[in-house]
């Protein structure tokens, strides 16, 4: 099942902060969270695994709660590179990565 | 640049043609992941290849096939096509499995008229 992404928008003000859930009705594996602008590619953020394990490569933070079925995207300091629309996507393993609908965020000076 | 490249970058035809999508992946990557995105919605998945093998399946169409060749780089066949298939169809590739990083390809727009 697709994970479900809270807020679906969200609009700050540089260097405010925003979080993004992405919770499951399955238990998960992994979720990877992704990052894309307007008529780009996805960029990788993170992948938080169950056990703990993360793994990512930018200034951006995340918690995997494995009970809850939920993952929470922090963006902290935000800066207007942030802008696009974030999606996470659940699953890993044998199974399908399977992506949200998408959180939409927009960063004005 | 992802490394992953995908040809060609766009695509314009008429409804009933078939096309075809390349991908590429980064060196070393076994796993092909193709993906659709329509207008304004999410990543739907619609197949996983590993190591020339399909691995995964996901809301591909009958009329949509795939296949992995032995130099690991991949085709997405899309047949008798319909207006609703207009979309931007994205390539991934990751080392092994889905709990791998994937890496998206620019992606290949696909109009049908």
């Amino acid at each position: 099942q697709q994970p479900v992404q809270s807020p679906q928008a969200v609009i700050l003000r540089e260097g405010e902060d925003a979080v993004i859930n992405c919770s499951s009705s399955k238990a998960l594996y992994s979720v990877h969270w992704y990052r894309q602008k307007h008529g780009e590619a996805p960029v990788f953020l993170m992948i938080l695994l169950k056990g703990g394990e993360q793994k990512g490569h930018e200034k951006i933070s995340a918690s995997f709660n494995e009970k809850k079925q939920q993952s929470s995207l922090y963006l902290t300091a935000s800066q207007l590179s942030y802008s696009g629309t974030y999606f996470c996507g659940t699953g890993g393993g044998s199974e399908k990565l399977v992506f949200g609908k998408g959180t939409k965020l927009t960063v004005n000076p | 640049d992802s490394g992953v490249t995908q040809t060609p970058k766009h695509l314009i035809t008429a409804t009933g043609q078939r096309v075809t999508l390349r991908c590429s992946p980064r060196s070393g990557d076994l796993s092909v992941y193709w993906y659709q995105q329509s207008l304004d919605q999410g990543l739907q998945f619609l197949i996983q290849y590993y190591n020339g093998e399909e691995r995964a399946k996901g809301n591909i169409l009958e009329r949509f096939s795939a296949q992995q060749f032995p130099d690991l780089h991949s085709e997405l066949n899309l047949s008798s096509l319909e207006l609703g298939d207009s979309a931007l169809y994205f390539c991934a590739s990751s080392v092994y499995g889905s709990t791998d990083t994937q890496y998206f390809g620019p992606g290949t727009r696909l109009t049908v008229l």
